[in-house]
């Protein structure tokens, strides 16, 4: 029962380069989110899913993409890193109808050099 | 602008004793609130939630009070022990707004044995 797994769990990376975080489920579920966390601010929203092929933006959208071309998978991309983009990055996915908590995988950490 | 606010970044309390974590938010649209609680190293698990048609939901030691006039909510832990520190967060979204989390900052809270 693996619920959300998240690949890597720790990266580190120089400015410029670029990566992908993968997100992957096993729950079914239509609706996959990704977040980052920073001290003192809780998590933030930067781009999520309604369902297979659909990407949409959250609060802090800017530097990264998307994709989701299967239902059980959403890949987070950074094409060229910055030192703001240091953070541990989450994906959660959650099921219908609406008002269903989400679930979260135990998140990347992140260092931009 | 933070839509949902946790105004005490840190909580100690005696094991045995009440917990009490509060959490304000200023959109009036959002109708489903969530709390989250968080190990270091591990995602945020969901611990209990209420939805706006509700002023309380209980479930086991935890207990959420929703004041929909005061935008507030708070999460009681009763009674409190050593294996409840991590950090708490709060979470609310608007049913018109695709599942989205807003999260509070977050209160660390410290049972003391």
């Amino acid at each position: 029962n693996a619920g959300v797994t998240q690949t890597p769990k720790f990266r580190v990376l120089k400015t410029g380069q670029s990566m992908t975080l993968l997100c992957a489920q096993d729950m079914n579920h239509e609706y996959m989110y990704w977040y980052r966390q920073d001290p003192g601010m809780g998590l933030r929203l930067i781009h999520y899913s309604v369902g297979e092929g659909t990407t949409a933006k959250g609060e802090v959208p800017d530097g990264y993409n998307v994709s989701r071309l299967k239902k059980q998978n959403f890949l987070l991309g950074l094409e060229s890193a910055a030192p703001s983009q240091t953070s541990v990055y989450f994906c959660a996915s959650r099921t219908d109808p609406t008002n269903q908590p989400q679930h979260f995988g135990d998140g990347t950490r992140l260092s931009i050099l | 602008d933070q839509q949902v606010k946790q105004n005490s970044p840190s909580l100690s309390v005696q094991e045995g004793r009440i917990s009490i974590l509060n959490c304000d938010y200023t959109n009036s649209m959002f109708d489903y609130f969530l709390w989250y609680k968080k190990y270091p190293a591990e995602g945020p698990t969901f611990l209990i939630s209420i939805s706006s048609i509700k002023d309380k939901n209980e479930d086991g030691r935890f207990t959420v009070f929703l004041n929909k006039s005061a935008k507030h909510l708070s999460l009681h832990i009763v009674p409190s022990q050593p294996g409840d520190s991590a950090v708490y967060f709060c979470a609310a979204s608007g049913s018109n707004q695709g599942g989205k989390l807003i999260f509070g900052q977050g209160t660390e809270l410290s049972v003391k044995p």
